[in-house]
């Protein structure tokens, strides 16, 4: 079955507490992005990659690292987390970069940050 | 400002109920894309316009962008209890092929 797949599901932890996201996909898809869901604010972009070892900022950067070393894992790292970063995190995936290509989304990691 | 204002943010209604949903933005795009969200998942795409002008549709539910490509419409008939969850419209500005996401329109059908 295709797929992408974040864990964790949920996380509470404290600030400053370097956490990782991970997020994988079976589909063999050159692209890959995670997106923060706020209320009000709808999905935001973060980082994306187009492909292995290429990776861009997207709308909202500050505080997130990515790493592409491999095509089907993209994880979201938060080096010292802070409060502002709870949220709802979704790592979507598509075949290449395109604007009609469809997106997959997994089904999501609610960070909340103490 | 977002780029995709979507309208109305709630929207609850009886079951059997006609309801339609805007998109709107002052962009042109060279398609767009809708999303259903349910509770405890990511956002599962439902159809892609590109053409202007271009009506889809999907069952109960017609889709249309507009012949500018700067907006779209999303109705349903007849809507039902599982209709019910966060409809997302999303798309790339011409000549920029970063997908954004309008914030959503939160529908509820009752039984």
């Amino acid at each position: 079955e295709a797929q992408v797949t974040q864990n964790p599901r949920y996380l509470i932890t404290v600030t400053g507490k370097k956490l990782t996201v991970t997020c994988s996909q079976n589909m063999n898809h050159e692209y890959m992005s995670w997106y923060r869901q706020d209320p009000g604010l709808g999905l935001r972009q973060i980082y994306y990659s187009m492909n292995v070892e290429v990776t861009d900022k997207g709308d909202v950067p500050e505080g997130y690292k990515v790493s592409r070393k491999e095509k089907r894992n993209f994880p979201l790292i938060l080096e010292s987390p802070s409060p502002n970063q709870t949220s709802l995190y979704f790592c979507a995936s598509r075949r290449r970069w395109g604007s009609n290509q469809p997106q997959h989304f997994g089904d999501g990691t609610r960070l909340s940050i103490l | 400002t977002q780029l995709l204002e979507q309208s109305p943010q709630f929207l609850s209604i009886q079951e059997g109920e006609n309801l339609t949903v805007y998109c709107n933005s002052s962009s042109v795009f060279s398609s767009l894309q809708w999303y259903r969200q349910e509770p405890g998942e990511g956002p599962v795409l439902l159809v892609t316009v590109v053409t202007g002008g271009e009506v889809k549709k999907l069952k109960r539910l017609t889709f249309q962008f507009g012949d500018a490509r700067k907006d779209s419409s999303l109705h349903i008939t007849a809507a039902q209890p599982g209709d019910t969850g966060l409809y997302l419209c999303a798309g790339a500005p011409q000549g920029n092929n970063d997908m954004r996401f309008g914030a959503g329109t939160r529908l509820t059908v009752k039984p």
